[in-house]
């Protein structure tokens, strides 16, 4: 099938360890950000996201720091599962409008 | 399932030819957007609507394409005699009007276009 991840940098990582996927916006204006997870053939999946007015936001085994100062967002998947294994993409936004996405991360998670 | 739905999931269609897209978004949401993608790219934005009213348009929109959402439920995106340059996945999201908990777009499974 197709490759999402055509091209894309890839971060390779064993099962059970942490992954941490790194990820730099352009607008300084943005007030709310996203990270989606998607899977060959399939659209972006929502994983979390955090607004601007807060530095870090836990869901179920994934963290997301945010610093405004370098414009840097980062998406920590914890025990990293053969199901993880996708393209990330981190996506910007302001006043609820548009999305602008990141260049994806190919994560492959080995067994 | 009450996701996003997109249809068809795969197109294909010689140089030349007229296809159209449909998107249908969650129900209670009241914005959806068009994002295309290319492989080994992130989305990119197309146009976006809240209700019926077509609010933005990107510059990649050329005159070829056309987005319509008439009764500000589902929407259709047309490209009129298509070249070989729009082969693409091209990705349809909606969200809800806005506030706190209501900004996420979820995003459809998309279509699968291909020109000859």
């Amino acid at each position: 099938g197709e490759s999402v991840g055509l091209h894309l940098p890839t971060l390779s990582v064993q099962e059970g360890d942490n992954s941490i996927i790194n990820c730099a916006y352009s607008n300084s204006a943005s007030d709310y950000f996203i990270w989606y997870k998607q899977e060959s053939g399939k659209g972006p999946q929502f994983i979390i996201d955090i607004r601007s007015n807060m530095d870090k936001r836990q869901g179920q085994r994934v963290t997301v720091l945010l610093n405004k100062t370098v414009k840097h967002l980062s998406l920590q998947i914890a025990a990293t599962q053969p199901g993880d294994s996708a393209v990330y993409f981190c996506a910007e936004t302001y006043s609820q409008s548009k999305l602008t996405f990141g260049k994806g991360i190919t994560l492959s998670v080995r067994p | 399932d009450t996701g996003v739905s997109q249809n068809p999931r795969h197109k294909i269609t010689k140089r030349g030819q007229n296809v159209t897209f449909r998107c249908d978004p969650i129900s209670e949401h009241n914005r959806l957007y068009w994002y295309r993608q290319t492989l080994g790219q992130g989305p990119e934005f197309l146009t976006y609507f809240q209700n019926e009213a077509q609010l933005e348009k990107s510059r990649l929109l050329s005159d070829r394409f056309s987005a319509e959402r008439p009764k500000g439920s589902f929407s259709t995106l047309e490209i009129q005699r298509t070249e070989q340059g729009d082969s693409a996945m091209y990705l349809c999201a909606s969200s809800g009007q806005g506030g706190a908990a209501t900004d996420t777009q979820y995003f459809g499974p998309g279509t699968r276009l291909t020109v000859l």
